[in-house]
Formats: structure tokens, C-alpha cells, sequence
């Protein structure tokens, strides 16, 4: 099974900060990659698929990049309203592996 | 409009049963493969269950295999997971998701005694 390791586990920014979190995969996973923000009591929401492709609605501010086996997830300018746990997965083969979560705070 | 509802979660000893169960709405549920994924309090995702659009291919993870069995209905538009011989680490809140873009907004089961 394909492991997916996200860092860091959780980071404190100021709003208006750029923030980066990274996925690394076990093995390539081409661009088969999924980010999601979520908020707590609520169910996981589809920011980006296919590593870099932002799903309809979603703020600009949110990207994603990378291919293989390493990506970044980036907020360009961090909202009050981003305060979130944010997670990748890939879909290149089965089980989906979800990554560690990302818990974004403000400083 | 998209919906996925779970149901059937609650309280259960350990060595217990419950049969969850998802109705899917707004897409073409036959067409698409499922899985259950859980999240324990205060923890990460975690992958259950995958069943494809057909029934035709299934997979479990590890910590469930032999203990939950998924199936669906297509006729019914609804995805089940069976779960037998419960334990107090099966405590989570279970959704229903193509894990994309269909997310349902989970039930919670508690196995304690």
C-alpha cells in the first residue's frame, strides 16, 4: 500500500501569510493527488484534485503543485476562515492513503 | 443537489454489531465506486472500505478485514457496512464518500462498554 507523509502536523501563521504544507508519497503517484480542508464537526471538503486543479468555487488563494511522489499544498494569503486541518490523498492505486493532517492555526 | 446520508451509527458494547447505511442522491450512484472512511476522535482520515461501481471488487483495510463487510444497493441508490465483533478502536465518525468530491456528513459510533 502507498504511504502518504504530510508536514508539518500543525503550524500557527498571521493573517495575510503565505503557508506550505507538503505530502510526500511512498511511490509515484503521477499527479493522482487530492487536498481537503476540514473544519471541525464537518466533513472533509475537495479543494484541489489531480494535484494542481482547484475545484469549482474554491478561492484562488488555495494551489497545489507537484508530481510523483512530492507536493505542496499553498494558501497565498491566509484567511481567519482557513483555520482548518487540511489533508492530502492519493488516488494512483488502491486503498486511497490519506496523509497525516495539516491543523492551520493563527497566530 | 449531491447527498449522501448515513445512518445506523449509536452506542454498542464491544463484540458488538451495527449496520451502517448511506442513501446517495443528485448523482448517478451506480456509476461510481464508494468507500466508508472513519476518523476517531481527535485523529486523522483512515480508509475503511472501498467497493467498486459494479460489487465486483472489494477491499478493507488491515485493522477491519474479516470483521466489516460493505456492500450496496444500486437499485436502492444506498452503500451498507456491516460491522461485526466491534472494539472500543472502532469509535469513530464514519462517512460515506467517493472520496473526491461526494462526502456525506457521517455518523458517529461509539463502542464502549
Amino acid at each position: 500500500d502507498i504511504q502518504m507523509t504530510q508536514s508539518p502536523s500543525s503550524l500557527s501563521a498571521s493573517v495575510g501569510d503565505r503557508v506550505t504544507i507538503t505530502c510526500q508519497a511512498s511511490q509515484d503517484i503521477s499527479n493522482y493527488l487530492n487536498w481537503y480542508q476540514q473544519k471541525p464537526g464537518k466533513a472533509p471538503k475537495l479543494l484541489i484534485y489531480d494535484a494542481s486543479n482547484l475545484e469549482t468555487g474554491v478561492p484562488s488563494r488555495f494551489s497545489g503543485s507537484g508530481s510523483g511522489t512530492d507536493f505542496t499544498f499553498t494558501i497565498s494569503s491566509l484567511q481567519p476562515e482557513d483555520i482548518a486541518t487540511y489533508y492530502c490523498q492519493q488516488y494512483d492505486n488502491l486503498p486511497p492513503a490519506f496523509g497525516g493532517g495539516t491543523k492551520v492555526e493563527i497566530k | 443537489e449531491v447527498q449522501l446520508v448515513e445512518s445506523g451509527g449509536g452506542l454498542v458494547q464491544p463484540g458488538g454489531s451495527l449496520r451502517l447505511s448511506c442513501a446517495a442522491s443528485g448523482f448517478t450512484f451506480s456509476s461510481y465506486s464508494m468507500n466508508w472512511v472513519r476518523q476517531a476522535p481527535g485523529k486523522g482520515l483512515e480508509w475503511v472500505s472501498y467497493i467498486s461501481s459494479s460489487s465486483s471488487t472489494i477491499y478493507y483495510a488491515d485493522s477491519v478485514k474479516g470483521r466489516f463487510t460493505i456492500s450496496r444497493d444500486n437499485a436502492k441508490n444506498s452503500l451498507y457496512l456491516q460491522m461485526n465483533s466491534l472494539r472500543d478502536e472502532d469509535t469513530a465518525v464514519y462517512y460515506c464518500a467517493n472520496v473526491g468530491d461526494y462526502w456525506g456528513q457521517g455518523t458517529l459510533v461509539t463502542v464502549s462498554s
